[in-house]
């Protein structure tokens, strides 16, 4: 059974960039038959989609968030990362790497939780 | 893209049957077959419940049924039980080929 463990750094400041790492254990982000996304949940509110890879290396973005974002695989690790510039409160809320098809997911990691502040 | 719209919550009591909805655009629900359903309990990650507007993973008891009827979604859950309460979220894929979740159900048992 795939697992999937998020791992990176509690406290980011404001205006820094939040680096997140998914290290995949029980399959292979290589694997053509799936994509492997990042998806976020601030406190109490909702799920909001950040974007996805795919073994091609190709991505696709949130919008919202896509000037600010890039998901990039490591398959000598069997990781996949999520970088996002220019951090603020706003972006305060636990992180999930995922891995699906193009459009939902059927395996989740435990999420972390990333904090900006100063 | 905006976020789907569901009711912030439910209710309802043990045996009964609830109905969650999920409503979009003509550019996300409406626009594939592509709805899915995800349940979230407290301090853990959704757990997927539903895909394809209504094809249940293995595992996921029949109790949990999902339709779809132009741009509107829903999940049903039949024979409530204190185990269902949680949190439910719908997403859809949309014609961007992007993935846009609902605000999320807080469903209670009572």
């Amino acid at each position: 059974q795939v697992q999937l463990q998020e791992s990176g750094p509690g406290l980011v400041k404001p205006s820094q960039t939040l680096s997140l790492t998914c290290t995949v254990s029980g399959g292979s982000i290589s694997s053509a038959s799936y994509f492997w996304s990042w998806i976020r949940q601030p406190a109490g509110k909702g799920l909001e989609w950040i974007g996805r890879i795919h073994s091609t290396g190709s991505t696709s973005y949130n919008p919202s968030l896509k000037s600010r974002v890039t998901i990039s695989g490591d398959t000598s690790k069997n990781q996949f990362s999520l970088k996002m510039n220019s951090v603020t409160a706003e972006d305060t809320a636990m992180y999930y790497c995922a891995r699906g098809v193009v459009y939902y997911y059927a395996n989740w990691g435990q999420g972390t939780l990333v904090t900006v502040s100063s | 893209q905006s976020a789907l719209t569901q009711p912030a919550s439910v209710s309802g009591s043990p045996g009964q049957s609830i109905t969650i909805s999920c409503t979009g655009t003509s550019s996300d629900v409406g626009a594939y077959n592509y709805v899915s359903w995800y349940q979230q309990h407290p301090g853990k990650a959704p757990k997927l419940i539903m895909y394809d507007v209504s094809n249940r993973p293995s595992g996921v008891s029949d109790r949990f049924s999902g339709s779809q009827s132009g741009n509107t979604a829903s999940l049903t859950i039949s024979g409530l039980q204190t185990e269902d309460e949680g949190d439910y979220y719908c997403s859809s894929f949309t014609s961007s080929r992007h993935v846009v979740f609902g605000g999320g159900t807080n469903l209670t048992v009572l």
